[in-house]
């Protein structure tokens, strides 16, 4: 099955730096990989997503690139705010054709922005 | 309703208790899913249900877990003989179809500690 390895496990930056969360995958039939956001006490929100087809994805602040030979993708978040701080995921899944939505994790990113 | 609800939030039992968890999906969501999030670790998937049937519950760590959802909407996670390794926090979501990846919704999950 899958495998999600992420890196770093927590990662703490000044407000206004960027930070950069990064995960490999061991399947390369997952075609689909998103990133999610989690706060204190709630579950995990959807803040950004990639498909196998596509190298790099930006939606204001947040980035994410996938390099498929190598079977790696990264979330870039610049300039930084202290709202920013949770616990980051990333994802794996199969998309399409009789595929469903049962996604893999990584093992999650603390990340803390200082004041 | 507006989001996927899950109760109780959180749930204290002795071990060796039988333990129900209910997750009320987003009106109309055909898939539903349901992981489990241990302390510090990425959510990791128990079944998926499209409809009435459990599609794929090979997540199950073993015979004590069994899952519901009788009518197509709401689902219960049944627990017997808990152990304390079944402390954890158990994530629903759901989305439209088994396909609509971005449409994944999760719930605040339910926190279940076993004394």
């Amino acid at each position: 099955g899958e495998n999600v390895e992420q890196h770093p496990s927590t990662l703490s930056v000044q407000e206004g730096d960027s930070a950069v969360i990064k995960c490999t995958y061991s399947d390369s039939a997952s075609n689909y990989f998103p990133w999610y956001k989690q706060e204190l006490g709630k579950g995990p929100q959807l803040i950004i997503d990639i498909r196998s087809n596509v190298g790099e994805k930006k939606d204001q602040r947040i980035a994410v690139t996938l390099n498929k030979t190598a079977k790696h993708f990264s979330l870039h978040i610049t300039e930084t705010q202290p709202e920013d701080s949770a616990v980051y995921f990333c994802a794996a899944s199969k998309r399409g054709g009789t595929s469903y939505g049962k996604l893999t994790f990584g093992q999650g990113t603390i990340l803390t922005v200082h004041p | 309703g507006a989001g996927v609800s899950q109760t109780p939030s959180n749930k204290v039992t002795e071990k060796g208790k039988y333990v129900e968890l209910r997750c009320d999906p987003i009106s109309g969501h055909t898939a539903l899913y349901w992981y489990r999030q241990s302390l510090g670790q990425g959510p990791e998937f128990l079944i998926y249900f499209q409809g009435t049937g459990a599609a794929d519950d090979s997540g199950l760590p073993n015979d004590r877990f069994f899952a519901v959802r009788p009518e197509g909407s709401v689902s219960t996670l049944k627990i017997q003989r808990t152990e304390r390794g079944d402390s954890a926090v158990y994530l629903c979501a759901s989305s439209l179809t088994g396909g609509d990846l971005r449409g994944y919704t999760f719930g605040s999950g339910t926190r279940l500690t076993v004394v």
